[in-house]
């Protein structure tokens, strides 16, 4: 069946470090992938997205590259901000639109 | 511009209660979906409608009935609460069912006792 897999959180980092979220897939066919991410006490927003193979989708300084050779599609930042703490849901697009979210990922940037 | 809105923001039911959650998009978008978040279950979805005059079952529709009633609103309707309903609930919009990103309202945190 359709799957993601996300790492587990709580990912706890420091004012300009670097973040890698790692997310994995498994699908029939090639679907679109996304990264949505929830601040707290609000809904999902979506963060970046790529539609076939080798796109790389980027917004905000976070960037992530559909892999198709080895199913995933990781986020990362070079220089994260307090204002990136957040939970990060990395989901893929199945028939009739419907999404496959991953767990969700918290991070948390100190200062 | 409002986007997605729903109605209530929380909402505390005894077991065995009725109440119906409302969403509204103004984007013009054809389908909408309700999904419910778990902690480390990430988003489950309930029931889409991929345009109006149509709704399907998602992941986990037990216990939910939906309405599209019309392009802009599609409630959700718990008919007999139970505390394992006790979740926040998510509703989202799309322009269509072919790659569209979704668009997500704030939610409703709903506790069941």
């Amino acid at each position: 069946g359709n799957s993601v897999t996300q790492m587990e959180g709580p990912v706890t980092l420091s004012e300009e470090a670097f973040l890698t979220i790692n997310c994995t897939y498994t699908a029939t066919g090639y679907p679109s992938l996304f990264w949505y991410v929830q601040y707290p006490g609000e809904g999902l927003q979506l963060l970046l997205k790529a539609t076939k193979a080798d796109d790389k989708g980027s917004n905000k300084g976070f960037e992530a590259t559909y892999r198709k050779e080895t199913t995933s599609f990781h986020l990362e930042k070079g220089s994260v901000q307090v204002s990136d703490s957040a939970v990060y849901f990395c989901a893929l697009i199945l028939l009739r639109g419907k999404f496959q979210f991953g767990a969700g990922t918290q991070v948390v940037v100190t200062p | 511009n409002a986007g997605v809105t729903q109605t209530p923001k929380f909402q505390v039911l005894k077991t065995g209660q009725s109440m119906t959650l409302q969403c509204a998009q103004d984007m013009n978008h054809n389908s909408m979906y309700w999904y419910r978040q778990d902690p480390g279950m990430g988003l489950r979805l309930i029931y889409y409608s991929a345009s109006e005059g149509t709704t399907d079952k998602g992941e986990v529709p037990n216990g939910y009935n939906v309405s599209r009633l019309n392009k802009r609103e599609f409630s959700l309707r718990l008919e007999s609460a139970a505390p394992s309903q006790t979740s926040v609930y998510f509703c989202a919009s799309s322009a269509g069912t072919g790659g569209f990103e979704q668009y997500f309202g704030p939610g409703t945190r709903l506790t069941v006792t």
